[in-house]
């Protein structure tokens, strides 16, 4: 069974442009995450969605933040503008349940934003 | 408050050791459920365990073993034999039913030939 999928897994772009991070979660899993690993602050999550809904994005850091599920089986996370503060290694992860079940998570996308 | 400690920051051992990180948890909720991921120096978070709040038994998978007390709201993992490949940081986690997950701040272990 394929696992999450993220791409891409190396990012490195300047400030100021827009980055798109993609994730396409294991099948029949109806939760979907989004994650920011930093040093400093370690695992943050910054939106689930549920059945491709956003229930909530209370962690996403600014308005420079958005998600996107169009489907059950591939979402999106883009910074527009990126600034330097923004390079993390950023998690996608999906579970069957939400609360209940552990997620899974995806390899992750190194972002380097200089 | 929702809250997971893991006190031991990191942790050195010489092969073969047997080794236990901690984790304690806090939660008001009686129905919850507790985790362990593994990350090792590739990136990715690989799950390792599951546990019920209504399940108060230990768990041994191979050379990884689990101890869930409530009375001391604790579930600590001990590797046996400890491997240069167990080498990772080791998230203790919590889920309150119905709920988003609380991560520990994760034990560096460091296995050493």
């Amino acid at each position: 069974d394929a696992g999450v999928i993220q791409s891409p897994r190396h990012e490195v772009t300047e400030m100021g442009q827009e980055v798109t991070l993609r994730c396409k979660p294991i099948s029949g899993h109806n939760s979907l995450f989004w994650y920011r690993q930093t040093m400093m602050r370690g695992l943050e999550l910054l939106i689930y969605f549920n059945n491709n809904v956003p229930i909530d994005d209370s962690g996403m850091p600014e308005d420079r933040f958005s998600a996107k599920m169009p489907n059950a089986s591939f979402s999106t996370l883009k910074i527009q503008p990126s600034e330097p503060r923004d390079s993390a290694v950023y998690f996608c992860a999906s579970s069957f349940v939400r609360g209940t079940y552990e997620q899974y998570f995806g390899p992750g996308t190194r972002l380097t934003v200089t | 408050a929702q809250k997971v400690t893991q006190a031991q920051t990191e942790i050195s051992v010489v092969e073969k050791e047997d080794v236990t990180l901690d984790c304690v948890y806090e939660t008001r909720d009686t129905t919850y459920y507790l985790f362990w991921y593994k990350q090792p120096p590739s990136g990715e978070l690989v799950f390792l365990i599951r546990r019920n709040s209504f399940d108060e038994q230990n768990e041994i998978s191979g050379r990884y073993s689990w101890n869930f007390q409530k009375s001391t709201s604790s579930f600590n993992f001990t590797i046996t034999a400890s491997q240069v490949v167990d080498s990772a940081v080791y998230f203790c986690a919590l889920i309150p039913r119905g709920q988003n997950f609380v991560f520990g701040p994760g034990t560096r272990l460091s296995v050493l030939p």
